[in-house]
């Protein structure tokens, strides 16, 4: 069975600082994403990766950046954590194709 | 840019009936993937179907089948005989098979009442 794991269920940080959400796939999965949950606006891709070191922006990028210098590890990083950042974060990994997500167990991370 | 749009945030339906959730999309691609997701109050996301875009026969999986019209963009889910343990969050999702990106609509809470 693919693990997708993430290295926090739950983070709280205080404004300014600067965070690192790990994320760990154990199935040699070509892609990985980073998405956020916010009630009513489901979820937003914030950035994915199709190839080692290889990234692309999604759909809400601002305030975050990206590592994949292994093929099985994606970070996601805040730069400056703010307290709009307070969110539900979600890591998953795909194959190519029509090859579904598998998720992470997600990150509450709580930004004050 | 594609976009993934679910317009019921919310719907409830009676055990044992059947209920349709619903989803458009937009985009100029030709060749991409769909999918109906599910998150129960557990919240670990949970795939419930997939269509691929070339197949004209719509998914199926045993209670769930999905009735995808291509040309107007839309792909909604059918659940049938209806389960306490359908209760979740249902997600549509939809798949370049160009760039692999993977976006969500915003999702519609369904309640299965007893």
């Amino acid at each position: 069975d693919v693990k997708v794991t993430q290295s926090s269920r739950y983070l709280v940080k205080r404004t300014g600082e600067k965070v690192f959400l790990e994320c760990v796939q154990d199935m040699d999965h070509e892609n990985m994403f980073w998405y956020r949950q916010d009630p009513g606006l489901g979820l937003r891709l914030i950035y994915f990766s199709y190839d080692v070191k290889m990234k692309e922006k999604g759909d809400i990028p601002e305030g975050y950046s990206v590592s994949r210098e292994k093929k099985e590890r994606f970070s996601l990083i805040l730069e400056s954590a703010s307290t709009n950042q307070t969110s539900m974060y979600l890591c998953a990994s795909s194959r190519q194709g029509a090859s579904p997500l598998h998720f992470g167990n997600g990150t509450r991370l709580t930004v004050t | 840019a594609q976009t993934v749009t679910q317009s019921q945030p919310e719907m409830s339906v009676q055990e044992a009936e059947t209920v349709t959730l619903s989803c458009t999309y937009d985009t100029s691609e030709n060749n991409y993937y769909l999918f109906w997701y599910k998150q129960p109050p557990s919240r670990q996301m949970i795939l419930v179907i997939r269509q691929e875009a070339y197949k004209q026969q719509n998914a199926t999986e045993n209670r769930f089948s999905v009735n995808f019209q291509k040309a107007a963009k839309s792909f909604s889910l059918k659940i049938s005989d209806s389960q306490l343990g359908d209760t979740a969050m249902y997600f549509c999702a939809f798949k370049s098979g160009n760039t692999g990106k993977l976006i969500f609509g915003q999702g519609t809470t369904l309640q299965v009442k007893p």
